[in-house]
């Protein structure tokens, strides 16, 4: 059964640095997202991707944040500099139309 | 964010029985909601979803049950299974246009199931 990837399981990092997190979404899929899930908190929206630009992004997604499909197989969200409030678990996304499929997550840790 | 609430963060469910998890939404613009199930160091995995159209769908054991007036959602499993204990999330969606858009979830319950 197709699903989505993500790499790194975890990743830790010193604040200010930039991070590169990688999802391989379901191949026929059109539609990207990002989510992420602060311990203890609600899963959150970030950013939805579509024809190779953002179609949506909430507020958490500022400027030290970017999406790309560098290729045709991988999605790509970047964090600039990050801050101790950034350690999540990082969900990538996909769909064809409706349902949303997600990967593994990246556990991120800022220290 | 309060637009999606699950207000029991536990449920304990003897085998055989059913489970009841239960959803409620603020936002009446929402038409499409859906279950995933969650286990420890995993994405959300999807269960069943349901369009604002319908009061009701059905998936094998799971069953969700729709409420439009009073905004509530229910997802029933039965019977339930020991494999069934997993943290159990409600998520919405405003469906712009042909697609969903974001998804916004409920804090989730966590479905213990004993035998």
């Amino acid at each position: 059964e197709p699903e989505v990837t993500q790499t790194p399981s975890h990743q830790v990092t010193q604040m200010g640095q930039e991070v590169i997190l990688r999802c391989v979404p379901i191949s026929n899929h059109l539609y990207f997202y990002w989510y992420r899930q602060i311990l203890g908190q609600k899963v959150e929206f970030l950013v939805s991707f579509y024809n190779n630009e953002i179609s949506e992004k909430s507020e958490i997604f500022d400027d030290q944040f970017s999406v790309e499909r560098p290729d045709g197989s991988n999605f790509t969200l970047k964090i600039r500099s990050t801050k101790l409030e950034d350690s999540a678990m990082y969900f990538c996304a996909s769909s064809m139309v409706t349902e949303q499929f997600f990967g593994p997550g990246t556990r991120l840790t800022v220290l | 964010d309060q637009q999606v609430k699950q207000n029991s963060p536990s449920l304990s469910v003897q085998e055989g029985r059913i489970s009841i998890l239960n959803c409620d939404y603020t936002n009446s613009m929402f038409d499409y909601f859906l279950w995933y199930k969650k286990y420890p160091a995993e994405g959300p995995t999807f269960l069943i979803s349901i369009s604002s159209i319908k009061d009701k769908n059905e998936d094998g054991r799971f069953t969700v049950f729709l409420n439009k007036s009073a905004k509530h959602l229910s997802l029933h499993i039965v019977p339930s299974q020991p494999g069934d204990s997993a943290v159990y999330f409600c998520a919405a969606s405003l469906g712009r246009g042909s697609t969903l858009g974001r998804l916004y979830f409920g804090r989730g319950t966590q479905l213990t199931v004993w035998p």
